[in-house]
């Protein structure tokens, strides 16, 4: 069982490129969610899904767009690549009854 | 919105007992997560609190007072794989918010 799978796992950018960061898991989930972790700092939510064809901002969408066209994938894109985009992404899914379960991560590196 | 708080740092010593903090004020309160994350991995489930009181769950227990917006995780007989940080999150209206975390270092 894969669970959450996160591609790619590293990747540098130059500033306005453009990239989608892919998120597929297996476990039938109805939630996903992408988050954001800078060093030494917690997690921020970006966007978060209910449900295909359900997206919604979470706490900092600004730079981001997601799309749920089905249950198992929910990829991030980001238009304009900034410098402030500088992150670990995450992805993680959940059931009502279950926690979130987490990928791998996403290291990006915008210079 | 919401506002979640926990200390940035604890240390404590191999083999001790130590607790970790965290205020929470939010509306459509719907459970409190505990988490923890190694440094450069993805976070790991610890532990759900939906109603009050204590949850037990090995070495770890966590505690929760939804009256005064407050939860505690108890870490005990700690080890150095320990040395972590320990993240705490609130669920509302199908969202999860995370705190900053709290690293915790066990030491010798």
């Amino acid at each position: 069982n894969a669970g959450v799978t996160q591609t790619p796992k590293f990747r540098i950018l130059k500033i306005g490129q453009s990239m989608t960061l892919q998120c597929t898991q297996d476990m039938n989930h109805n939630y996903m969610y992408w988050y954001r972790q800078d060093p030494g700092m917690g997690l921020k939510l970006i966007y978060y899904s209910v449900g295909a064809g359900i997206t919604d901002k979470g706490e900092v969408p600004n730079g981001y767009n997601v799309s749920r066209s089905t249950t198992e994938d929910f990829p991030l894109r980001l238009e304009l690549a900034a410098p402030s985009q500088t992150s670990v992404y995450f992805c993680a899914s959940s059931s009502v009854e279950e926690p979130q379960h987490f990928g791998d991560g996403t290291r990006l590196s915008i210079l | 919105g919401q506002n979640i708080d926990q200390p940035t740092e604890m240390t404590a010593t191999e083999g001790a007992i130590v607790q970790i903090n965290c205020t929470y004020q939010t509306s459509g309160f719907n459970g409190l997560f505990w988490y923890q994350q190694h440094a450069g991995e993805a976070p790991t489930f610890l532990s759900y609190n939906v109603l009050d009181g204590l949850e037990e769950k090995g070495r770890f227990s966590s505690f929760l007072s939804r009256s005064k917006g407050y939860s505690y995780l108890l870490l005990k007989e700690l080890q150095m794989k320990d040395s972590a940080s320990y993240l705490c999150a609130v669920r509302a209206y199908n969202k999860l918010i995370f705190g900053a975390g709290t690293r915790l270092a066990v030491h010798p």
